[in-house]
This record gives C-alpha cells, structure tokens and sequence, in this order.
C-alpha cells in the first residue's frame, strides 16, 4: 500500500464549486506539505503544516484552505473554484528533525480541471 | 529572476552516454541541495543529495558549488530507465524544511 495517498485522483468542475481534496498518510510524519505544479512553473507550495493545528501559508496561498485535524490527514479546500487553479496538485510528507535536510515522499497527485 | 534556474532540455541522448545537468541558485541563504526525479505524471523521488563534498551513488554524482551557487547532476552510461525529469531543489537555511523546486530539465534517453 502507498505511505502516502490523495483523494480524488482526477477531479473536473465547473468556476465556483467548492473542492476539497485530501491527503492521507501512513509514514509517521508530523509535517505535511500541499503543492501544485504548472507546466514551466514548476513545483509551488501552498500550505503546510509541521503538527496538528499548526497552519502555514506558503507562496501560493490566495483562494486555498487548508485543515490538519489529525496527524495522518491534510486536507486543502478551494473555495470558489477558478480556471487558472487548474494545476496537477501534490501532497507531501517529512519528518521532523534537522531543519532543511529530510526528504520530502510525495502522493500520487490529484489532476484538477477547472472549467 | 527564478530561485532556481535550470535548462528545461530536453536532453537527447543515446543509450550508454554521459550527461551533465546543471543548475543555478540565487539565494546565498540556502542551506541545502537535493536532485529529485519526477517520471511523466508520476510524483517526484528524491534522487540524492548534494552536499559540498560532492557526492557519487552508482551513475550519478551531484556536485556543489557555493561560491558560483551552481549544482550539477552527472549521469554516466544512461540506461533507458533514466528518461525522466530531473528537478533541483534547494532549501533555505531558516526555512524549516520547505523546498523550492526548479523547473526540471527533461532527459529521454534514445536506443
């Protein structure tokens, strides 16, 4: 089974919906990470979270909600739904520790077309 | 200018050669450097680490400069099964563990 795992895996809507999408894992990692990636952009994070409860906006955050209520699960909201958040969106995980040097393990992604 | 800057290729190459990829930083503050690999639609893997020493695993040896800001990625004797996108990644020193990604640069590696 996938130590991490996001929910949907392809998601079309329509402008002003509201998405959620979800990420879970089974690594033991306190810090989760949420992620969308454009082609000749590259990987940019949104939200992340280094303990339950604990919310960081990252460079991308306008028009995202993010919830960690547990340690296993992060959830990242789109309120009102646009055509340019289509993107290929990407969870991640990481110990704690040495700030800086641990490796990020990545969910499958979630492909999302907004209409 | 972008945190981090690598040529998008692709880079064409035959089975057997060797390939350099580079990259190039622009915040003195960084404080850590990863290669990762991301396959077509796939999630990224960190490939390795690049550490000033510069360090070798198997095929593939990572380089650091820190006066020039500049990593490299070496691959020797490609195999088919390099075809992929290779991503640099850098982590800022007081950042915690939040990565910025380059772009990637796309290898296909050719019969």
């Amino acid at each position: 089974d996938a130590d991490v795992t996001q929910t949907p895996r392809n998601r079309i809507t329509k402008t002003g919906k509201r998405i959620m999408l979800e990420c879970s894992q089974t690594k033991g990692h306190d810090r989760m990470y949420w992620y969308r990636q454009d082609p000749g952009l590259g990987l940019r994070l949104i939200y992340y979270s280094f303990d339950v409860k604990d919310i960081n906006k990252g460079e991308i955050s306008d028009g995202y909600s993010v919830s960690r209520q547990a340690q296993a699960k992060f959830s990242l909201s789109l309120e009102s739904a646009i055509p340019n958040q289509t993107a290929l969106y990407f969870c991640a995980t990481s110990d704690h520790g040495l700030a800086g040097d641990n490796e990020q393990f990545f969910g499958p992604g979630t492909r999302l077309t907004v209409l | 200018r972008k945190e981090v800057e690598q040529d998008p290729g692709p880079f064409n190459v035959p089975e057997g050669a060797t390939v350099a990829f580079n990259c190039t930083y622009s915040n003195s503050a960084s404080q850590s450097f990863f290669w990762y690999r991301q396959d077509c639609r796939k999630e990224p893997k960190l490939l390795m680490s690049v550490y000033s020493s510069g360090n070798e695993d198997g095929r593939f040896t990572a380089q650091l400069n820190r006066a020039s800001q500049y990593i490299s990625l070496l691959i020797r004797d490609s195999k088919l099964s390099d075809s992929a996108t290779y991503l640099c990644v850098v982590n800022r020193r007081g950042g915690g563990n939040k990565l910025t990604f380059g772009t990637g640069t796309q290898l296909k590696v050719e019969l």
